[in-house]
């Protein structure tokens, strides 16, 4: 049973189209999050979900807009994408927000922009 | 101000131990881990730390953490061809996010 499951896997895509990547954990956690990883590896995070509410908002263009229907999912839909979003989109959940660092990751979502 | 650093790169061979250091500035870390990411897959926690121990082992896995210079580490014994992966060091801070470095590459050689 995958524990953080991302879909799709890879995403290719042109400027300027709007595109959503869907992202469920089966753990029971209350915490969700997406980071981004660019192409140096940097890995920063975007969004922190607890309990269906926002509780982390990095300074992140308001392109991307995080939904979570409930706390086993979050989805990430991104308006307009431009060239500079292509990166590997990683969602992860913990226990809860103060276990941040025991997170369980999800396999990545490789998006390109074209 | 949070920033997290490491080298870029490590080369081992086989059978040695391998070191992979990282140093932060945010004393106020409660906890710090090591993460490993294999090609093509998601982060693994692989062992944390809390910032009032200056070392804990697992199994192969020693992490040494110098509060008062900031800086950790994690020691591989044994390394394996299987190690290869890139090596993420993270703090987590009172403000509730993980600060990540930027990653030790490290490539065993047989």
């Amino acid at each position: 049973d995958t524990a953080v499951s991302q879909t799709p896997k890879y995403l290719v895509t042109q400027m300027g189209n709007d595109k959503s990547i869907k992202c469920e954990q089966n753990l029971g956690h209350d915490t969700m999050y997406w980071y981004k990883q660019d192409s140096k590896k940097f890995l920063k995070i975007m969004f922190s979900y607890n309990n269906k509410e926002l509780i982390i908002n990095e300074t992140v263009p308001n392109r991307f807009s995080p939904k979570s229907p409930d706390k086993a999912h979050l989805n990430l839909h991104i308006n307009s994408l431009e060239l500079g979003d292509s990166a590997v989109y990683f969602c992860a959940s913990s226990q809860d927000r103060p276990r941040q660092g025991k997170a369980f990751f999800g396999q990545g979502t490789r998006l390109t922009v074209v | 101000g949070e920033d997290v650093e490491q080298s870029l790169f490590l080369s081992v061979r086989e059978g040695d131990s391998s070191v992979i250091n990282c140093t932060y500035t945010d004393s106020s870390s409660t906890y710090l881990y090591w993460y490993k990411q294999e090609p093509g897959a998601g982060l693994q926690l692989l062992t944390y730390i809390f910032s009032n121990m200056d070392m804990k082992q697992d199994q192969r896995l020693t992490v040494l953490l110098n509060k008062k210079d900031k800086h950790l580490s994690l020691r591989i014994a044994d390394t394996q061809t299987g190690d290869s992966a890139i090596y993420f060091c993270a703090e987590s801070n009172q403000g509730g996010k993980l600060i990540f470095g930027q990653g030790t590459e490290l490539s065993v050689k047989p």
